[in-house]
């Protein structure tokens, strides 16, 4: 079975700093590992995804993640917060293919200082 | 860019009504989901369905849920009696092919009283 730890239910950066979600995951089989976003009342954005081929990936909003399949992680990055960043952020997994069922960790709201 | 449109956005229901959610996905995709978002809690998955039939479903669909693709372009989610427990936002979504990810629809939010 497969799950997702986010530690940090909260986390609160200075605008300008640097963003850091921490996302492990546990699959029994190669993992699609994705991040998405939700702003207020509003559904879920995905932000970006790991498939295969390039462990580091890129998304929308100048954010990126690394897949690390040592450490089980597909930790959040981004270099500066900015204010719009503001937002819970999901990491999820599926087993295979992408379109299998998703797996959502607890989530982080993030909150930035201004 | 392609959405997944949900409606109603809010709905109020007393308990043990019955209530349909709907949902259009996105026109050229295959996979249908159901998620639900209890308040303050993780989104969980409730069910998947594809070449009109259930793929897979958790232990939260009961024999009181339902899916239907009626006419070829909406989805629908109905809960025949509602509990207070069924509060919740339910999110629809949709995938084409292998690898792309899910397109999230705005989501519904059910409040039962």
């Amino acid at each position: 079975a497969q799950s997702v730890t986010q530690l940090g239910s909260h986390v609160s950066v200075s605008e300008g700093a640097l963003v850091l979600l921490r996302c492990n995951y546990s699959s029994s089989v190669p993992p699609y590992l994705f991040w998405y976003v939700q702003y207020p009342n509003q559904g879920l954005q995905l932000l970006l995804k790991y498939t295969t081929g390039a462990t580091l990936v890129k998304g929308i909003n100048g954010f990126e993640a690394e897949f690390k399949k040592s450490e089980t992680s597909f930790h959040l990055t981004k270099p500066s917060a900015h204010m719009s960043d503001a937002a819970e952020y999901f990491c999820a997994v599926s087993e295979n293919f992408g379109n299998e069922k998703l797996t959502f960790g607890t989530g982080t709201r993030l909150t930035i200082i201004p | 860019e392609p959405e997944v449109t949900q409606t109603p956005s809010h709905q109020v229901t007393q308990m043990g009504q019955e209530v349909i959610l709907r949902c259009v996905p996105i026109s050229n995709h295959l996979y249908f989901y159901w998620y639900r978002q209890i308040l303050g809690q993780k989104v969980e998955f409730l069910v998947s369905f594809y070449n009109n039939e259930i793929s897979e479903k958790s232990e939260i669909f009961d024999d009181q849920f339902s899916v239907e693709r009626p006419d070829g372009s909406n989805f629908t989610l109905k809960i025949r009696s509602t509990k207070l427990e069924d509060s919740a936002m339910y999110f629809c979504a949709s995938s084409a092919l292998v690898g792309n990810g899910y397109t999230f629809g705005s989501g519904t939010r059910l409040t039962v009283v």
